[in-house]
């Protein structure tokens, strides 16, 4: 059974920094691209960053580009998202997903749990 | 990187048909057949119905359907169930990022 379980949300203060996890199991983790995705209190899902497999291709998205890096160590089969210079409009569950078929164009076919950030002003 | 857009609400009483847009641009729903929705329950992850604009995993009902049609895709929930009541999310591949819609809060009558 596929297994997306994300960890390292918390209270953080404007300007500080996180590091999430999302621990993966029940599939070769290896072989797939893998996003984050974020939705605010009460608002929509909106897509974060995507890596490759081999780690050598990462996107983001505009709103949290120089600022957020993504990266993964896949002998640990884990995805890691680091979050500096955190603001307030960061706040958000952020959720982990799998891209289907081992492509960046795949659909999110599994999904983590979400783990909670919040940024206080 | 704008979202999709989505109408906010859509409604429909049991036992009838439901369609929700999704408008994008050419950049994104127009340009590739990479479009999937997802359905949401209140505190729950996002659950993928349909993917590459009209294909369903394996365990979701036969009664969701989608399409598209230049730079709109859409999803359709025939025979509305009482379970069918939630948030629904289209998404696009864009290339160099994914995007996801506005989002559609389904309510069964």
């Amino acid at each position: 059974e596929v297994q997306l379980v994300e960890s390292g949300g918390g209270l953080v203060q404007s300007g500080g920094s996180l590091r999430l996890s999302c621990a993966a199991s029940g599939f070769t983790f290896s072989s797939y691209w893998m996003h984050w995705v974020r939705q605010a209190p009460g608002k929509g899902l909106v897509w974060v960053s995507r890596i490759n497999s081999a780690e050598t291709n990462t996107t983001y998205a505009d709103s949290v580009k120089g600022r957020f890096t993504i990266s993964r160590d896949n002998a640990k089969n884990t995805l890691y998202l680091q979050m500096n210079s955190l603001r307030a409009e960061d706040t958000a569950v952020y959720y982990c997903a799998r891209s289907s078929g081992g492509y960046s164009y795949g659909a999110f076919d599994h999904w983590g749990q979400g783990t909670l950030v919040t940024v206080s002003s | 990187q704008s979202a999709l857009t989505q109408p906010p609400s859509a409604s429909g009483s049991p036992g009838q048909s439901v369609t929700i847009s999704c408008t994008g641009t050419s950049s994104d729903v127009g340009g590739y057949n990479y479009v999937s929705w997802f359905q949401q329950y209140p505190g729950k992850a996002p659950k993928l119905m349909i993917y590459e604009v009209s294909k369903r995993p394996s365990g979701v009902p036969d009664r969701f359907s989608g399409s598209k049609s230049g730079n709109t895709a859409s999803l359709t929930v025939s025979g509305l169930q009482a379970e069918d009541e939630a948030d629904y999310y289209c998404s696009s591949y864009a290339g160099s990022n994914n995007v996801f819609g506005t989002g559609t809060k389904v309510t069964v009558l």
